[in-house]
């Protein structure tokens, strides 16, 4: 089992829907959990930072963690067309293990 | 502005000839780090640094090189590149510092190894 999974997609929705994208993992000392958004030809870029278990919000976008399950979410709540990219999700059990553990990534296409 | 550069951004070389790819950030970061994304095998750490003159192989660090000899510079080596290390390659930093590992990637360099 590879320690995080992420489905590849491609994702493609119409403009205004709600998108959930998904990881699991199987690594339970991660306790830091990332999304980042790569849009085409560019470098990663942080979207949403969440620590433990939970929800945060940030405008249209919410992340979910449920270490439980290991399990963990991104809703785009109103998806654009300049929400379309690859998502990828990365995990980290912090201290000093600086590393990131990332998933394949998602390609999302919202279609105006 | 905060950034990490990366140079060159596009490189078509040849098998066996030796090649540099520089990167460098502003932000005086500790940690440093080295990937390569490939289709369907994402993002795979090659090498990272935890401070000058501290570096350590991550995930694939088979043909490579790299070295800090100054906080804002993490050059990546590739001594006798291969067509199997045509990829896309990143470098990102973060501060390291334990509980927020957030890592700022430079834009990225496409290499080609015919």
């Amino acid at each position: 089992q590879k320690e995080v999974e992420q489905d590849p997609g491609p994702l493609s929705v119409p403009e205004g829907a709600i998108v959930s994208l998904n990881c699991t993992y199987s690594n339970s000392a991660f306790q830091y959990f990332m999304w980042y958004r790569q849009y085409s030809r560019k470098g990663p870029e942080l979207l949403m930072y969440t620590y433990s278990s939970g929800n945060k919000e940030d405008g249209r976008f919410t992340a979910q963690v449920d270490k439980s399950s290991k399990y963990i979410s991104l809703f785009i709540r109103d998806s654009q067309p300049s929400d379309s990219a690859t998502y990828l999700c990365a995990m980290n059990s912090g201290g000093s293990n600086y590393k990131l553990t990332f998933g394949k990534g998602t390609l999302l296409t919202v279609n105006p | 502005e905060a950034q990490v550069t990366q140079n060159p951004r596009y490189l078509i070389t040849v098998t066996g000839k030796k090649l540099t790819v520089t990167c460098s950030q502003n932000m005086n970061h500790e940690y440093m780090s080295w990937y390569r994304q490939d289709p369907g095998l994402g993002l795979r750490q090659i090498y990272y640094s935890m401070n000058v003159e501290v570096t350590d192989k991550g995930d694939v660090p088979e043909g490579y090189k790299v070295s800090r000899k100054e906080k804002r510079n993490f050059p990546l080596i590739l001594e006798s590149p291969s067509p199997n290390q045509t990829s896309l390659y990143f470098c990102a930093s973060s501060l390291g510092q334990g509980y927020r590992n957030e890592q700022f990637f430079g834009p990225g360099t496409r290499l080609t190894v015919l």
